[in-house]
């Protein structure tokens, strides 16, 4: 039974470009969360999305966007990039909606230059 | 509003002896609290979770956790550390709001140094 999957795993970009980051859910879970994780911080809740929707969003600005596929895997977009995104990024997915655990991938490692 | 304190940005222990790593919530709703671990180069693992049941909580690797509402506390506590036990701990927490979607929120994270 595969557990979440990220990809890819590393990316360097430059100041002012853009990034899509994907994720695959564990198998039969529904729910798709997105966290940033700067260095020596806790992750930091992005968004979550269910049913191909956007469920709660934490407070990140809008360069921060997604999508969820009929298949529930999901993309995090970042748009004209800061120095300060530079972040490990992590998916998580769950059943359902809810206060439930929710499992996480190995993230991806976003450094911007 | 939700959010998590955990009191302790390092705790050294040494092999074979006890740990505890403590936390404080702050929660609107009945709250879902959860302690998860991150070993270095690793993804999160989820070493617990309380959703209102037991108070007292047995997890993953001889941890347990308990949860006191009256001094809105989830203090981690293994009997006897091992020293592939060092890593981070996060203590997290979930309202249950009711309104569906939900984020959790993560503590600032405790490393946890074993000493031989």
């Amino acid at each position: 039974d595969a557990g979440v999957t990220q990809s890819p795993t590393h990316l360097i970009k430059t100041r002012g470009q853009q990034v899509t980051l994907r994720c695959s859910p564990k198998s039969g879970h529904d729910t798709v969360s997105w966290y940033q994780q700067a260095l020596g911080q806790g992750p930091q809740f992005i968004f979550q999305y269910y049913e191909e929707e956007e469920r709660q969003r934490g407070n990140f600005p809008d360069r921060f966007s997604g999508h969820q596929f009929p298949n529930y895997s999901s993309e995090l977009n970042v748009n004209a990039l800061l120095l300060g995104d530079s972040a490990l990024y992590l998916c998580a997915s769950s059943f359902g909606t809810g206060p439930f655990e929710q499992y996480f991938g190995p993230g991806t490692r976003l450094t911007v230059t | 509003a939700q959010s998590v304190t955990q009191l302790d940005s390092h705790v050294s222990v040494s092999e074979g002896t006890p740990v505890l790593l403590r936390c404080n919530y702050s929660s609107s709703y009945s709250p879902s609290l959860f302690w998860y671990v991150q070993h270095p180069n690793k993804g999160l693992q989820l070493l617990l979770k309380y959703t209102s049941a037991a108070t007292l909580v047995k997890g993953i690797n001889g941890f347990e956790a308990e949860f006191k509402k009256s001094e809105t506390s989830f203090h981690l506590t293994k009997p006897s550390a091992h020293m592939s036990d060092a890593a981070e701990y996060f203590c997290v927490v979930s309202d249950d709001s009711g309104g569906g979607a939900d984020g959790l929120t993560f503590g600032k994270g405790t490393h946890l140094i074993i000493q031989p």
